[in-house]
């Protein structure tokens, strides 16, 4: 079965700084993986998503994240940060023929200083 | 598009009752539906995974008398709470997918479910 770790639990950014959401996962193949992101009683927005090709996906909102198969992570970027930006992130992975399940980490809680 | 809604958004209501949370996938047909709870402050679980026409799939640990899931149309998902406990309150997300080889899940609002 598959597991998502994002080692992270608290994230605090200042506004305009970079950012790295660090996601890794435990597949015996190749997955496919999800960034969402979720603000305060809402649902979950879908960031970005890999499937095949490309590695370096884009994704909304000025987000990319890099598919690393040697390191197992599929690590979430965003060079500036706006203030915006604070809110709950998480990194979901699917197994191919898994019936669309997918397993969810724990999240990131991101907090954007201004 | 690809829009998911549910309803209601928050729910009160006394222990001992049933309540019931609807699910529609509003601009496509889901063949299959998914039902998560998150409680605060922490991930996703999958409950249980319902595809149209057929009997829901559970999770383990997930008592499926105590939460009754239908799907009986391509647009239309329900969850019920029976015989709802405090225990019960928790955040209800709902997701919706079309059958093929890879497939995003498109998720709802989420319920926010209180049992006094």
């Amino acid at each position: 079965a598959q597991s998502v770790t994002q080692p992270d639990i608290h994230i605090t950014v200042s506004e305009g700084a970079s950012l790295e959401l660090r996601c890794n996962y435990s597949y015996g193949a190749t997955p496919y993986l999800f960034w969402y992101v979720q603000s305060p009683g809402q649902g979950l927005q879908l960031l970005l998503k890999y499937f095949s090709g490309d590695t370096l996906v884009q994704g909304i909102k000025g987000f990319e994240a890099e598919f690393k198969r040697s390191q197992s992570s599929f690590n979430l970027r965003k060079p500036s940060v706006h203030w915006s930006d604070a809110a709950e992130y998480f990194c979901a992975v699917g197994a191919w023929g898994g019936g669309n399940k997918l397993t969810f980490g724990t999240g990131t809680q991101l907090k954007v200083e201004l | 598009g690809a829009v998911v809604s549910q309803h209601p958004s928050r729910v009160i209501c006394k222990s001992g009752t049933s309540v019931k949370i609807e699910c529609r996938s509003l601009d496509f047909q889901a063949t299959t539906m998914f039902w998560y709870r998150q409680f605060p402050k922490q991930s996703l679980m999958l409950m249980a995974t319902s595809n149209e026409g057929s009997k829901a799939t559970y999770e383990q640990g997930v008592e499926k008398d105590k939460f009754l899931i239908n799907h009986a149309s391509l647009t239309l998902s329900t969850l019920t709470v029976t015989s709802a406990h405090p225990e019960d309150s928790s955040f209800y997300i709902c997701s919706a997918s079309v059958r093929g080889t890879v497939n995003e899940q498109f998720f709802g609002p989420g319920t926010r479910l209180t049992v006094l």
